[in-house]
């Protein structure tokens, strides 16, 4: 079945770096935008960053630009955000999400994140 | 960026009943605007997208209606399983954007 499965999240300093991975499976990861969306505790969500389909385009909410980065690896499934210069602010659980379609001729679904995985946690303290 | 505001913050309501969410946008979203449903230490679950399509899977005693900048969340016949935070998002515009949530507790 669909499934995204995030891991990665651990205990980091202020300044230090953390890669999380989201691992998917069970639809055609290769055709689909995809997303990385954290919460913090007992606060709300909040758009981390979007990549493109074919890793050509990525874009950044403006508390993490400059200092994450998404990609992927279209030959094994996987999303990535690297995460440096770790703040306490940055400390919440980060979920990876898929839209509930692709671009196709040109058509697209309407946007919306339909996927989505457990969630990794991310602890950043001295 | 585009703000979304949601009203109430709280809401205290009973089974059976039915109960209604307000969202708003700083700015037009058209019809751009989806709900989710997250309950605690859970993954968000979409319900509506699109303001008013409700997603597979979804009772149908959750709708959405709305376009522009005010959206609705409706759900009629509330459940025991329905006691959650909602959030709307817009994904009209980058960056995309979630409300502040709106907690339902009974």
């Amino acid at each position: 079945q669909v499934q995204l499965v995030e891991s990665g999240g651990g205990v980091v300093q202020p300044g230090g770096s953390l890669r999380l991975t989201c691992a998917a499976s069970g639809f055609t990861f290769t055709k689909y935008v995809m997303y990385w969306v954290r919460q913090a505790p007992g606060k709300g969500l909040e758009w981390v960053a979007s990549i493109w389909y074919d890793g050509s385009n990525d874009n950044y909410g403006d508390s993490v630009k400059g200092r994450f980065t998404i990609s992927r690896d279209n030959s094994k499934n996987i999303l990535y955000l690297q995460m440096n210069s770790l703040r306490v602010d940055d400390m919440a659980v980060y979920y990876c999400a898929r839209p509930g379609g692709y671009c196709s001729d040109g058509v697209c679904p309407p946007p919306r994140m339909d996927v989505w995985g457990q969630g990794t946690t991310v602890t950043v303290s001295s | 960026d585009i703000q979304l505001t949601q009203s109430p913050s709280f809401l205290s309501a009973s089974v059976g009943d039915r109960i209604t969410i307000t969202c708003r946008a700083s700015q037009g979203v058209s019809s751009i605007l989806a709900w989710y449903q997250q309950k605690p230490g859970k993954a968000p679950k979409l319900l509506i997208y699109a303001a008013s399509t409700l997603q597979s899977g979804v009772p149908s005693r959750f709708s959405g209606s709305g376009s522009g900048t005010e959206f609705t969340l409706t759900i009629s016949n509330l459940q025991p399983e329905d006691f959650a935070t909602y959030y709307c998002q817009q994904l009209h515009s980058l960056p995309i954007t979630f409300g502040p949530g709106t907690k339902v507790d009974i």
